[in-house]
């Protein structure tokens, strides 16, 4: 079965400081993998997605960037957080064409 | 261009009673259709989805949604609420983009009284 993992789970960060999150899935092969940020009271927003290693899009301008070194291997960085980039970090993967999502645990991030 | 709307933003019912939480989408194509339950600190999980066939579908804890084409809707039903229900919907819609996207609508917390 397949299972997704991201790390850490929660993550207190001064302003400026860089940021690395993680994202792992097993038991699959070459799947879609997206993150998400879920802002206190908001929504959820993409902030990127990757159909294959080294393809990633952004959907939205910020100063946050993604990589995906191995096929089931995603991660979100920043070299300077900013206090709006506080939220709760959602990495999900899917592998069928207009098929559901599966998301990992999520982790807290609060930039103080 | 895809969209969805959830009517409510907050949903509050007491233990036992009939659950409705409302859900409208826009598509060109199509639509996949999904619903989504996150608790407190918690990623989202799968409760159902439509793809094509059958339009009332029926999902885990007790979920049902029916998809209604001429009226673009996949309301969430359950038919007795119970204290565990209680944490945030989200609906959600695909449709014919590279990279499998889904469109997510603001989410509904749903607060059940006992």
């Amino acid at each position: 079965s397949q299972t997704i993992h991201q790390w850490p789970a929660t993550l207190v960060q001064p302003v400026g400081s860089p940021l690395s999150l993680e994202c792992t899935v097993e038991g699959t092969s070459n799947p879609n993998l997206y993150w998400y940020r879920q802002a206190a009271g908001r929504g959820l927003q993409l902030l990127f997605y990757s159909i294959g290693i080294d393809q990633i899009s952004s959907e939205v301008p910020q100063n946050l960037s993604a990589s995906r070194p191995q096929d089931r291997q995603f991660i979100l960085s920043s070299k300077k957080l900013l206090l709006s980039d506080s939220g709760f970090y959602l990495c999900a993967w899917s592998v069928a064409y207009n098929g559901e999502q599966f998301f990992g645990p999520g982790t807290r991030l609060t930039v103080l | 261009a895809q969209s969805v709307t959830q009517l409510g933003s907050h949903v509050s019912v007491s233990e036992g009673a009939l659950v409705l939480l409302r859900c409208n989408y826009s598509s060109s194509v199509p639509p996949y259709l999904f619903w989504y339950v996150q608790y407190p600190n918690q990623g989202l999980q799968l409760l159902l989805k439509y793809t094509t066939g059958a339009t009332l579908v029926k999902g885990i804890n007790g979920f049902e949604a029916e998809f209604k084409k001429s009226e673009t809707s996949f309301h969430l039903t359950k038919p007795s609420a119970h204290m565990s229900d209680a944490a945030e919907y989200f609906c959600a819609v695909s449709g014919n983009n590279a990279g499998n996207m889904l469109t997510f609508g603001g989410g509904t917390r749903l607060m059940v009284k006992p």
